[in-house]
């Protein structure tokens, strides 16, 4: 089945520790995102990438950075992770030149003690 | 800058009641506008989209929402509510010149027996 593929579905993890979340669609979809999900806060984007060797900074890029060496990945690093980084990461993809409706990966839960 | 808000944190609803959870946006410009659900422990699926044309769109699981320009508003509604409805509920806006959606909130739909 086609879809976004994200890794691993939960974390524990120690401030200062450099972390990865993985994320893989599919769907040759051009543009993917970063999005962290906050009790209250709705949906935010880190960073996003409207197609392969490209990214930009979204509202809440800080401690955060990503890169896109081909259509299908699209990795999200942590270099030094503090607690304020605990919350749920959501992979997403989108065609660009559609409608803008974005597919979602299942989440990330990333717990920082 | 756009922006995207959701007055209502939580609305409790007795089962085959109706609904409608509101949503405001802030733009200067010409907007995409969606509802994405989310139930527990799961990644976003899209409910429904406004693109253009008319300004009642339908949805998925019997939704609807009204876009009006005048008020900024794009409400969701629902004429009789599940108890499978219960989830969160998420506004959000694409500028036409962009890929990115700007998320609200979100709304917590706890549809009671």
């Amino acid at each position: 089945i086609a879809g976004i593929t994200q890794a691993p579905t939960s974390q524990i993890l120690a401030a200062g520790r450099r972390m990865t979340l993985r994320c893989t669609q599919d769907m040759r979809h051009n543009a993917m995102y970063w999005y962290r999900q906050d009790l209250g806060l709705g949906l935010r984007l880190i960073h996003y990438s409207n197609t392969a060797g490209t990214t930009g900074k979204g509202e809440v890029p800080d401690g955060y950075s990503v890169s896109r060496a081909n259509t299908d990945d699209f990795p999200l690093t942590l270099a030094s992770a503090v607690p304020s980084q605990t919350s749920v990461y959501f992979c997403a993809s989108s065609k660009t030149g559609g409608t803008g409706e974005l597919f979602f990966g299942e989440g990330s839960r990333l717990t920082v003690l | 800058a756009q922006s995207v808000t959701q007055l209502d944190s939580q609305v409790p609803v007795f089962e085959e009641a109706p609904v409608e959870l509101r949503c405001n946006y802030s733009s200067s410009v010409s907007v995409y506008l969606f509802w994405y659900v989310q139930y527990p422990n799961q990644g976003l699926q899209l409910l429904l989209k406004y693109l253009s044309g008319s300004t009642l769109v339908k949805g998925i699981n019997g939704f609807e929402a009204e876009f009006n320009k005048s008020q900024t508003s794009f409400h969701l509604r629902k004429p009789s509510v599940h108890i499978s409805d219960t989830a969160e509920y998420f506004c959000a806006v694409r500028m036409d010149s962009s890929y990115k959606l700007i998320f609200g909130s979100g709304t917590r739909l706890l549809v009671r027996p």
